[in-house]
């Protein structure tokens, strides 16, 4: 079993719609999580970063963490043809080096 | 703030010949900088970590003599790509972490391309 599982998508919506990408893991030792946004041939852009169960808003995006259940998402409101991309969850691990989930690839289409 | 830049953004190169790629955080001092390597359409793969002024640490499966890890300075590390073969060819990303930003998080380069022919 991996550390971070993601689903790799492809996720296509339509301009304005709500999306919700999620990850779970299975090392209970996470105790902060991170969301990278990485355009095609691009570096990856952090987006969020939480370390506490709950809500963390940000404009447009919501992270939201449930430790008990292992499962973090990050929702996008009024998504926008720009917001197409690559969304990585990551998670610090020792040396602080990051696991990261395999990405979902999304597109908002008009 | 926390800015990195990767030198250069594509490189095409001949087998065997050797390829330098930098990476700067330009506002910010480096403690830490990571190398990637990343495939098409799959996620980074971690190759190597370097501490300023430290010898770099491999991960397992990474030939460290192929690739040369440099971190001489708080703002500057360098990857050098020795006698490329076409399986080397891949998007190649650095990323850092230190002084001024959270430890936890790490900020990415544009990343390079490597093409070997």
């Amino acid at each position: 079993q991996k550390e971070v599982e993601q689903d790799p998508g492809p996720l296509s919506v339509p301009e304005g719609a709500i999306v919700s990408l999620n990850c779970t893991y299975s090392n209970s030792a996470f105790q902060y999580f991170m969301w990278y946004r990485q355009y095609s041939r691009k570096g990856p852009e952090l987006l969020m970063y939480t370390y506490s169960s709950g809500n963390k808003e940000d404009g447009r995006f919501t992270a939201q963490v449930d430790k008990s259940s292992k499962y973090i998402s990050l929702f996008i409101r009024d998504s926008q043809p720009s917001d197409s991309a690559t969304y990585l969850c990551a998670m610090p691990r020792g040396g602080n080096k990051l696991t990261f989930g395999t990405g979902t690839q999304l597109k908002v289409e008009l | 703030g926390a800015v990195v830049s990767q030198h250069p953004s594509r490189v095409i190169c001949k087998s065997g010949t050797s390829v330098k790629i930098e990476c700067r955080s330009l506002d910010f001092q480096a403690t830490t900088m990571f190398w990637y390597r990343q495939f098409p359409k799959q996620s980074l793969m971690l190759m190597a970590t370097s501490n300023e002024g430290s010898k770099a640490t491999y991960e397992q499966g990474v030939e460290k003599d192929k690739f040369l890890i440099n971190h001489a300075s708080l703002t500057l590390s360098t990857l050098t790509v020795t006698s490329a073969h076409p399986e080397d060819s891949s998007f190649y990303i650095c990323s850092a972490s230190g002084l001024r930003t959270s430890q936890e998080t790490q900020y990415f380069g544009p990343g390079t391309r490597l093409l070997v022919l």
